[in-house]
């Protein structure tokens, strides 16, 4: 199994909503990341887990908060968002956290925030 | 400063019609280039991992190849099923999380 499962596929949410991204990998993979991706531009990292420990957050805002509940599992919880967070929103994992590891890909969740 | 710069910004091609796409870097040190396919509303899928000047790999009709400053994503015989925009990334000098190019979106035309 090499896929990283994210769900929901689609989101429409208001300003004063909370609701939460999931994502899910079974590759044994020790290192989960978040990224965001506007359209026509590159994805850019929010997040990184190692060993299910956070280390690295890329001074995201508070109203995007992450969890990893267990080594497979990654949510973002989303709350109070503005609609300038619209964009498509990725997990990937790898196996180490060190730089020059490949990533695998979800397939995201398009979210718009209303 | 480490950067990817990735060229042209939109490539459009005629089915069959063999073409190249550019991705320089100026890291130092690198630690391998990377290669991913977006398509629309997906996250990106990957394609090579490239670590040394010389080096070349190859997926059906994709042929990566890296010098010192930069590589090269060679399309040959493009069909349709091709068109997606083409991400290169290296880990910058000093820190590990991927550095991305603006990618450059091809278009095959039948």
């Amino acid at each position: 199994d090499t896929e990283v499962t994210q769900t929901p596929k689609h989101l429409v949410m208001g300003m004063t909503n909370k609701k939460s991204l999931k994502c899910e990998q079974h590759m044994g993979h020790r290192a989960m990341y978040w990224y965001k991706q506007k359209a026509k531009k590159p994805p850019e990292l929010m997040f990184v887990y190692s060993y299910e420990k956070l280390s690295i957050n890329e001074s995201v805002p508070s109203r995007f908060s992450p969890e990893c509940p267990n080594s497979s599992l990654l949510n973002l919880h989303l709350h109070a968002l503005q609609p300038e967070d619209s964009a498509l929103y990725l997990c990937a994992s790898s196996q180490g956290e060190q730089g020059g590891q490949k990533l695998f890909f979800g397939s995201g969740t398009q979210l718009s925030v209303l | 400063e480490d950067q990817v710069t990735q060229s042209p910004e939109a490539l459009r091609l005629q089915e069959g019609e063999s073409s190249s796409l550019n991705c320089s870097y100026t890291v130092s040190g690198l630690r391998g280039l990377f290669w991913y396919r977006q398509d629309p509303g997906k996250g990106p899928e990957f394609l090579f991992t490239l670590y040394s000047a010389g080096e070349e790999k190859e997926k059906e009709r994709l042929k990566a190849t890296l010098t010192k400053k930069e590589s090269f994503l060679h399309i040959t015989a493009p069909k349709p099923e091709d068109s997606a925009t083409y991400l290169c990334a290296v880990p910058p000098t000093n820190d590990y999380k991927l550095s991305f190019g603006a990618g450059t979106t091809v278009t095959v035309r039948a």
